[in-house]
Parts: structure tokens; sequence; C-alpha cells
């Protein structure tokens, strides 16, 4: 059964603390996104990640960081220095990069929220 | 489940009626816009795609027209059904040289039965 999956549905972060968002997908897909979504806007950017061992800021990278060490995996980390990380978290795929526009699919999200 | 459509537009239709959503785009050099159907609580679910060589394509049940005059995107539902309830948000690739995309804020449609 092929997707994208993301653990856990609900994660629950203390003042200071640094959490780590999973991100898994068995589609083959090389380009990976993190996105964060709040009440009532739209899908805002955090980072993207075009093969393994390599990935780019996006529009609101301040207080996130990521890995790809894997194809499969796309692990996001909320820092200590997001000041604002209630949010919903979406983490995406798309078979690439390329420059012609790919379709991009999306795992069930991670909801944070800050205690 | 919790709701990711607090304050956004909202359309509400009668179950069998036809739905059009619609959206206005930002980019005139934009090649490529999809259109997205989320539920509350859980992640966008893709329902059709676009690219800017086109003005219409159809899926089951559903239609997009592209107007590139006018920078509009439209998503046409048949026959509209109490599951297609939910939030819908288009989706552009602003054909920057790679393929990450802009997304609108959405529209939430309500179907009654």
């Amino acid at each position: 059964d092929g997707g994208i999956t993301q653990s856990p549905k609900y994660l629950f972060r203390k003042e200071g603390q640094n959490v780590t968002l999973s991100c898994e997908q068995n589609l083959n897909h090389d380009a990976m996104y993190w996105y964060r979504q709040d009440p009532g806007q739209g899908l805002r950017l955090i980072y993207y990640s075009q093969i393994v061992n390599d990935f780019q800021k996006g529009d609101i990278a301040e207080g996130y960081s990521v890995s790809r060490e894997k194809k499969e995996s796309f692990p996001l980390t909320v820092t200590s220095a997001q000041k604002n990380p209630t949010a919903f978290y979406l983490c995406a795929s798309s078979i690439d990069l390329g420059g012609y526009g790919e379709t991009q699919y999306f795992g069930p999200g991670t909801r944070l929220l800050v205690l | 489940g919790e709701s990711v459509g607090l304050h956004l537009p909202t359309l509400s239709v009668q179950e069998g009626d036809n739905s059009i959503i619609n959206c206005a785009y930002s980019n005139s050099a934009s090649d490529y816009f999809i259109w997205y159907k989320q539920e509350s609580g859980k992640g966008p679910q893709f329902i059709i795609d676009i690219r800017s060589n086109m003005d219409k394509r159809q899926g089951q049940r559903v239609t997009v027209l592209l107007n590139k005059t006018v920078k509009h995107l439209s998503l046409q539902i048949a026959a509209t059904q109490p599951g297609d309830s939910a939030v819908y948000f288009c989706a552009e690739n602003m054909n920057s040289g790679y393929s990450t995309l802009t997304f609108g804020k959405g529209t939430m449609l309500l179907v009654s039965p």
C-alpha cells in the first residue's frame, strides 16, 4: 500500500524543547516537502528536498531544521527558536523537482501543540 | 477533527446541485495548476490538475477551467454530494525553474442533504 505516512498525529511541545516530526514515503519519489498550515491560511513552504543529502529553505524556514539521509525519509525538527510553533504540519512528495510542475501528494499531517 | 477552514469563503449548496469554486492565481507565468480537497483534520487530497496549454480538463464528476487572460481557475463539481463537503484550494507552479507550488487560502464547500 503506497503512500506517505506522518507521525505522530498529535505532538505536544514544552517551552524550550526541540521536537521532531516524522515523514516517510514509499512512492519512490525524489522530492519531498514540509508545509505549515494555520487556520484560514494557505499552505506555507518550510523546507524542500530534491534529492538525498540536499535540501533548500522555503518561505518560512526560520526555527526549523530538516535532514534527508534516506530517499524515503524527511524528518522536520521544530526548534526552540520557533516561537509560534502551534500549527498543522504537512509533508508531501513528488516524483521529482523538475521545472515543469509535478503533482505533490500529501501525508495525513501532524498537529503540534504547545503546552 | 480540527478545522482548517476558519474564516474562509464558504459555498453552501444542496445535494445534487452543481458547485463552482473559483480561484484567482497570481502569476501570469504559472504553467501548472492543481486543485486539492482537504477534509477537517486530514491532509490535502489531489483532485485534478491542468497545464497552461489547456483551457479545460475533465475528471470524474469534476471539471477544471483555466482562463489565462484573467488569471482565473475554477473547479466544477457535478451532482454535489455530502461527502464533497471540505475545503478546496488551488495551487500554482510559478515556473521558477523548479516544482514548488504556491497555494491559495481555500474555499469551504458545505453540502446539505
